[in-house]
């Protein structure tokens, strides 16, 4: 049993590019969401998802864009990159929604030149 | 919209003493509080938490007590330990259509040894 894994662990991208960082839980969990943490700013809801088929926007979703094709799976997808999108990235699971201890994955640190 | 304030940032304390971190949330319809501990490079774990039904919860030298009529809840540490250090985040979650998990700004604690 894994966990949460998260690939990459690092990434460096120029502006403009885009990439997908990925998540995956082995868990059955049927909540999964993306937080990026920034110095003194804590951790800030970018998406979740509820299960399968089902996403919707947390705090910071401008940028960024989530599928949910699996209940397994939860790629994180950045457009077109900007400096400001440094930051490191968590993907977290949870059973359940609400109410629930969420499993953190392990972090991708984020540089965008 | 929904917002978590984390005091104090920085707390730094002796090895042995009593550690007090408060927080406070916005939507009174919030009705899990968890608490999470993150180590240096590594991913936040949860430590514990307590849902809106309860009004104080332990765990050996550590707990929460929550107050609904304030709209704030707190964590205790005592007699702390050098491995108590890290920054600590609490949590609240929102329905909004889903449940949303908003966190604090996150209290970086120094146990001096």
């Amino acid at each position: 049993n894994a966990g949460v894994t998260q690939t990459p662990k690092f990434q460096v991208l120029k502006t403009g590019q885009s990439m997908t960082l990925q998540c995956a839980q082995d868990m059955n969990h049927e909540y999964m969401s993306w937080y990026r943490q920034d110095p003194g700013m804590g951790l800030r809801l970018i998406h979740y998802s509820v299960g399968a088929g089902i996403t919707d926007q947390g705090e910071v979703p401008n940028g960024y864009n989530v599928s949910r094709s699996t209940t397994e799976d939860f790629p994180l997808r950045l457009l077109s990159a900007a400096p400001s999108q440094t930051s490191v990235y968590f993907c977290a699971s949870s059973y359940r929604q609400g109410g629930d201890t969420q499993y953190f994955g392990p972090g991708t640190r984020l540089t965008v030149l | 919209g929904e917002n978590v304030e984390q005091h104090p940032s920085t707390l730094s304390v002796q090895e042995g003493d009593s550690a007090v971190i408060k927080c406070t949330y916005s939507d009174s319809a919030s009705n899990y509080f968890p608490w999470y501990k993150q180590e240096l490079g590594k991913r936040p774990q949860l430590i514990i938490d307590i849902r809106s039904n309860v009004g104080e919860k332990k765990d050996q030298r550590i707990a929460v007590t929550l107050n609904k009529t304030a709209k704030h809840f707190s964590l205790h540490i005592t007699e702390t330990q050098p491995e108590d250090s890290a920054v600590y985040f609490c949590a609240a979650s929102f329905w909004t259509g889903g449940f949303k998990t908003i966190f604090g700004a996150g209290t970086r604690l120094f146990v001096k040894a």
